[in-house]
């Protein structure tokens, strides 16, 4: 069945520094890949996605590559902020699915300033 | 433009009491899901509609859940009786999008005690 697993946290940094957050699936067809925030009490937000091989998701300064050979989906951004702060999930989404998606654990990012 | 709204937001209850979480989806999307979030055990999706039809409820965890979405603008998700481990926070989300899907809008969410 299909799975996807990324890094453990809390991943703890100080306001600026780059954030890696690494993401990598296992899917029976060719799925797309998600990431998703969710900020203390709220519901969770897409953050970006790829929908394809090779494709770069990107957004608020965050970016994600659809890595099919290594089958990952790494989430990077190059100078965080403290309101970046939150719990990201790596999600994927097969075709013929009704949108249904598979999440990862989250890894929750704390910023200091 | 309103989103996903749950309620309640919260609800404590005790053992063996019927709880129901109610979900507005988005209007004009096709597609609603319940997920429940625990610290054990992450995000587990429940069940899943399409044009109001349950799709797959594999995921229900068992026959004290039920779901219903009697119209376009409205699910329910039962739990009869509840029970200390169904304490989670249970999250709808809906979308618009054929079989591939779209992106999917989550509500807050609706936090149950169980005690």
């Amino acid at each position: 069945g299909n799975s996807v697993t990324q890094m453990e946290g809390p991943v703890t940094l100080s306001e600026e520094a780059f954030l890696t957050i690494n993401c990598t699936y296992t899917a029976t067809g060719y799925p797309s890949l998600f990431w998703y925030v969710q900020y203390p009490g709220e519901g969770l937000q897409l953050l970006l996605k790829a929908t394809k091989a090779d494709d770069k998701g990107s957004n608020k300064g965050f970016e994600a590559t659809y890595r099919k050979e290594t089958t990952s989906f790494h989430l990077e951004k190059g100078s965080v902020q403290v309101s970046d702060s939150a719990v990201y999930f790596c999600a994927l989404s097969e075709t013929d699915s009704w949108g249904k998606l598979q999440f990862g654990a989250g890894t929750q990012v704390v910023v200091t300033p | 433009d309103a989103g996903v709204i749950q309620s309640p937001r919260h609800e404590v209850t005790e053992m063996g009491q019927e709880v129901t979480l109610r979900c507005k989806p988005i209007s004009g999307h096709n597609s609603l899901f319940w997920y429940r979030q625990t610290m054990m055990r992450g995000l587990e999706l429940l069940i899943y509609f399409n044009n109001n039809v349950p799709i797959d409820d594999s995921g229900m965890p068992e026959d004290r859940f039920s779901a219903k979405m009697p119209n376009a603008s409205f699910s329910t998700l039962k739990i009869q009786p509840s029970e200390p481990r169904d304490s989670a926070v249970y999250f709808c989300a809906s979308s618009f999008g054929g079989s591939w899907g779209g992106e999917l809008f989550f509500g807050e969410g609706s936090r149950l005690t169980v005690l």
